[in-house]
């Protein structure tokens, strides 16, 4: 099946600044995206989500991005926190339309 | 959001034998999925638990292998079967309320070590 994947496996970033997080789909077809983070020994937790007809969507302290044309999608954290650490999944759902596929996964590393 | 629970949250079972997960939800759901999620890795949707039928599975995934119950719109359970080392993972439940557009909620999971 088609995948979603992640450009970089891992992210190191100061507290304090701003982070990035890459994701590229492959199914043109997928409508609904979202970004989960999980915490070791936890389950994904859900951070945000967004539809095929935005571009955007802003929740606290983070912001998805959505490009169509590339097949691209973004999580922006502001202000990254030490509590930020964790790896985080991007995900689409599926030729279903009810499951998910997920990325690859990045390991944000929160650093004093 | 909904409030999801795993049992066992962890096991170290012994390999040809069988294990049972359960996943119990505090709000009737829609729909409950079964993905797996192997060390370090990525997760991996094993199958769809329908409710008063039999669930899809994934390609690469049985019924025999994995056999899956989900009698009400709050509970289901995972069988992995004739376990192998192979099947150590963390196996995790998700819900969703309605449509390919919803969201879906993990459990905690359950980590499965197979000696």
């Amino acid at each position: 099946g088609e995948s979603v994947g992640l450009h970089l496996p891992t992210l190191s970033v100061q507290e304090g600044d701003n982070s990035i997080i890459n994701c590229a789909y492959s199914n043109s077809a997928s409508d609904y995206f979202i970004w989960y983070k999980q915490e070791s020994g936890k389950g994904p937790q859900f951070i945000i989500d967004i539809r095929s007809n935005m571009d955007k969507r802003q929740g606290q302290r983070v912001t998805v991005l959505l490009n169509k044309t590339v097949k691209h999608l973004s999580l922006q954290i502001a202000a990254t926190q030490p509590g930020d650490s964790a790896v985080y999944f991007c995900a689409e759902n599926n030729d279903s339309g009810y499951a998910l596929n997920f990325g690859k996964g990045t390991s944000l590393l929160v650093t004093p | 959001s909904a409030v999801i629970s795993q049992k066992p949250s962890r096991d170290i079972c012994q390999r040809g034998t069988s294990l049972t997960i359960q996943c119990q939800v505090d709000s009737q759901v829609t729909m409950m999925f079964w993905y797996r999620q192997q060390p370090g890795q990525s997760l991996t949707l094993i199958a769809t638990a329908n409710q008063g039928s039999e669930a899809t599975y994934e390609s690469g995934f049985v019924i025999d292998k994995f056999p899956i119950s989900r009698p009400n719109l709050t509970f289901s359970t995972l069988t992995v079967s004739n376990m192998s080392p192979e099947d150590s993972s963390i196996y995790l439940c998700s819900v969703g309320y309605g449509g390919s557009t919803d969201t879906q909620y993990f459990g905690p999971g359950t980590r499965l070590t197979v000696l």
